[in-house]
């Protein structure tokens, strides 16, 4: 059972754009979201994250937009550069624990 | 600091063996947790541990063992590998529970079960 669906499985942009990555998710008592980036090797690292009661969150060139009533939230990348080729996840968090649900991931590749 | 250490980085088992995957954070955190990643399917988690001595089971935890005497390490074992094991393991840490607590990943540990 998927309960974070993630789209799209991958995506190309060229040098500049603003490549959207979304996310949906189906149980409500999630209550922190976070993004995270994995360049290849390497393990995820966290990007940005935000609450439910915030329906914006921006730092540097990421932007995280959250729908509560529609149960989405959505990650763009501003001014998008060759360094942004990466795969980002989107995750939610259950409760007070530390676990995540994740987003099956999505493979972004900026061209010059 | 060295963060999360995961080792080894590569391994070849054949169907049956057993192995342990280590985990070692530098970073004093509470909670750490195993994930494996495969193609389509994200990061499932397969164990997690709140504290030493305390581990409980996550989404995917069939054929996996866990245990934390210490805070420091979290060492995954397979006790009969399968071929359905092969993946890419993930171990991560954060500082105690809660929201503000972004995990740390290792560079992973990327198994064949041949």
């Amino acid at each position: 059972q998927q309960q974070v669906k993630q789209s799209p499985q991958s995506l190309i942009v060229q040098k500049g754009g603003i490549p959207i990555i979304n996310c949906a998710y189906e149980n409500t008592a999630f209550d922190y979201f976070p993004w995270y980036q994995q360049f290849p090797g390497k393990g995820p690292a966290l990007l940005i994250a935000i609450r439910p009661d915030v329906s914006e969150k921006k730092e540097g060139r990421f932007t995280i937009s959250f729908n509560k009533s529609a149960k989405q939230f959505s990650l763009h990348i501003m001014d998008s550069q060759p360094g942004d080729s990466a795969t980002y996840f989107c995750a939610a968090r259950l409760g007070a624990a530390s676990k995540l649900t994740f987003g099956t991931g999505t493979r972004l590749q900026v061209t010059l | 600091n060295a963060g999360v250490t995961q080792t080894p980085k590569f391994q070849v088992l054949k169907t049956g063996q057993s192995m342990t995957l280590q985990c070692a954070q530098d970073m004093n955190h509470e909670y750490m947790s195993w994930y494996r990643q495969d193609p389509g399917m994200g990061l499932r988690l397969i164990h997690y541990s709140v504290g030493a001595g305390i581990t409980d089971q996550g989404e995917v935890p069939n054929g996996y063992n866990v245990s934390r005497s210490t805070t420091e390490d979290f060492p995954l074992r397979l006790l009969s590998a399968a071929p359905s094991q092969t993946s890419v393991y993930f171990c991560a840490s954060s500082y105690q529970q809660g929201a503000h607590s972004p995990l740390h990943f290792g560079n992973g540990t990327r198994l064949t079960v041949t």
